[in-house]
Parts: structure tokens; sequence; C-alpha cells
């Protein structure tokens, strides 16, 4: 199994372009999240997800948005990218459970000029 | 809003020293809470968790928590450090009913040799 993997793992943007970022999970997981991590912050969770076709705002959802149409996948969004989204992003799955671990994937480093 | 605070943002200890970091929660429910680490360049792992039960919590390579609800904190501890534990670790808290995890900022720990 691969757990959970992310694409790309380094991308440069200008200010005001768009990309997407895929996670992608084999562990037949239902929740899914994205989290942003800044220096001195610890990580911040963007958007989540608990089911295909769900999604739900985090702590840090604005310039975000996200897509789950596939339960294996869960895609953020950056309509017009700024400089102060430039952080190292982390997707995270796990199972629904009496106390749930999430799994991280390794991460996609952003940096918005 | 729940929050988590971990005190130490960065610990330097010789090889065979004795480690303990903090983390306290704001949260007074029921809470699960989690210590992660993330090696240099990694993802990041789960070392160990509590959701009831003992509060002496043991995990992977050695290390252990203890979870002193009177205190609100969950403290992580390993008798004695190797260099390969040089890492960033993570304390998060999530309350017995909510998805969203919430991270301390992380404390950076280096080993010297």
């Amino acid at each position: 199994n691969a757990g959970v993997t992310q694409t790309p793992k380094f991308r440069v943007l200008k200010t005001g372009q768009s990309m997407t970022l895929l996670c992608a999970q084999d562990m037949n997981h239902e929740y899914m999240y994205w989290y942003r991590q800044d220096p001195g912050m610890g990580l911040r969770l963007i958007h989540y997800s608990v089911g295909e076709g769900t999604t739900a705002k985090g702590e840090v959802p604005d310039g975000y948005n996200v897509s789950r149409l596939k339960k294996q996948n869960f895609l953020l969004g950056l309509e017009s990218a700024a400089p102060s989204q430039t952080s190292v992003y982390f997707c995270a799955s796990s199972y629904p459970g009496r106390i749930e671990t999430q799994y991280f994937g390794p991460g996609t480093r952003l940096l918005v000029l | 809003a729940q929050s988590v605070s971990q005190h130490n943002h960065h610990v330097i200890l010789s090889e065979a020293a004795s480690l303990e970091l903090g983390c306290n929660y704001s949260y007074g429910g029921t809470v699960n809470l989690f210590w992660y680490v993330q090696y240099p360049g990694q993802h990041l792992q789960l070392l160990l968790k509590y959701f009831s039960g003992d509060p002496l919590v043991k995990g992977i390579k050695g290390f252990e928590a203890e979870f002193i609800k009177s205190k609100f904190s969950f403290n992580l501890r390993k008798p004695s450090v190797q260099w390969s534990d040089t890492a960033e670790y993570f304390c998060a808290v999530n309350r017995g009913s909510a998805r969203q995890l919430t991270f301390g900022s992380g404390t950076q720990l280096t080993v010297l040799p």
C-alpha cells in the first residue's frame, strides 16, 4: 500500500495563478483532511471531508476550495494564489472509529511569488 | 476555542539525556490526545495516542506520555534520547465527538551526538 500520496511535491506559482493539489489514499478511509504547516504555527486545518461528495471548512478555509468526487481522492484548489499561501500543505486520511488516527502524506511545498 | 500549547519551541539535548516535552490544552471535556513526530524531510508519523484508560501511554521508539486531567496536560517523555530522535514533535488534541484535530505549534528537538 502506498498510503497517502500527494502531487506535486513542490510548486512555484506567481501571484494570481491557480493550481490544484491532489491527495490520494489507498486505505479506503472515509475521512480526508487538508492542512497547512507554517513555521511556529504547527498544522492548521483548511478543509476536510467525511465522505465522498461532502466537504467542510476547517480553521483557515479562506482562499481555498476542495472537492471529493471519489472516495480515494481529495483535491485542494487555489483559484488565485497569494504570497500568504506560501506554505507546506499536508493531506491526511482516517477511518471513523472510537479514536481516529490520521495518516499523513509527504507534503507539498508551495511557493507563491 | 480549543487550543494546544507547546511551550518549548526548541530543545537541545546530548545523547542519553532524558526528555520531557510539555503539552497543555484548553478544552475541559472529553478529549483524545496524540503526539506526532516529523523527522527531517519526512511526513508526520504517529508516536502515541490516548483516549481512555491508563493515563500512562507507551508509544513507538521508547516514547511515553502521561495524561494528567487535572493539569490539562499530556507531556511526552523518553528516558534516554538518541541522535536519531532529532525531529519536530507535535502534540494534537481532538474532542471526543469532533472531526478536527488541533495541533500545537511544535517543538524542535535536536540531539547532539
